[in-house]
């Protein structure tokens, strides 16, 4: 099955700053890589998803790039807010093998 | 978000008892995944429903646990016999199918279960 590793587990920014969040993946027919944010006691919630025919997407200050050759893909937030603190969570393979998480603390 | 529910929200159970966990899925998804996430740990993978099929149980444990998805009605994740390393956030996840574009997760908000 799929093997998702995630980097850091934890990460502080000051507030404007970027944060880089990043994922290696083990199984090369994954095809769909989507990020989710869980704040706490809540469900996650979908902020970006990449598919293998594209190399990078972006929404607004989210963008998210993909190395299918190196097999890994990360998350990138611009102009980081404190709204941002949460754990952001990357998932790879059709049944969502989740990796184990970055929580993220942006400080005003 | 679609609107994935599940119920109950928070569920207490003494330890040998039965939890059952119920997830109505997004209206028109037939996939339905349960994942559980213990306190500060990551979502780990159970099973994965379509209807009145199990397609992928790799990641439910053999005994005690047992999931289903029927033709009418919610999907059911059962636990008999709980014990207290049962207790963790059960989140259920839809989707409406497998293929580009249809393979996003709009997850529920979760029971949380707490055996005594």
């Amino acid at each position: 099955g799929e093997n998702v590793e995630q980097h850091p587990s934890t990460l502080s920014v000051q507030e404007g700053d970027s944060a880089v969040i990043k994922c290696t993946y083990s199984d090369s027919a994954s095809n769909y890589f989507p990020w989710y944010k869980q704040e706490l006691g809540k469900r996650p919630q979908l902020i970006i998803d990449i598919r293998s025919n594209v190399g990078e997407k972006k929404d607004q200050r989210i963008a998210v790039t993909l190395n299918k050759t190196a097999k890994h893909f990360s998350l990138h937030i611009t102009e980081t807010q404190p709204e941002d603190s949460a754990v952001y969570f990357c998932a790879a393979g059709n049944q969502f093998y989740f990796g184990t998480g970055t929580s993220l603390t942006v400080i005003p | 978000n679609a609107g994935v529910m599940q119920n109950p929200r928070h569920l207490v159970r003494r330890r040998g008892q039965e939890a059952r966990l119920r997830c109505s899925p997004v209206k028109g998804h037939s996939h339905v995944y349960w994942y559980r996430q213990l306190p500060e740990e990551g979502l780990k993978f159970m099973v994965y429903l379509q209807k009145e099929n199990i397609i992928d149980e790799s990641g439910m444990p053999k005994e005690r646990f047992s999931a289903e998805f029927p033709k009418e009605g919610p999907s059911i994740l059962r636990i008999q016999q709980v014990v207290r390393g049962d207790s963790a956030a059960y989140f259920c996840a839809s989707s409406p199918g497998l293929f580009a574009d249809e393979e996003t997760q709009y997850f529920g908000p979760g029971t949380r279960l707490l055996v005594l």
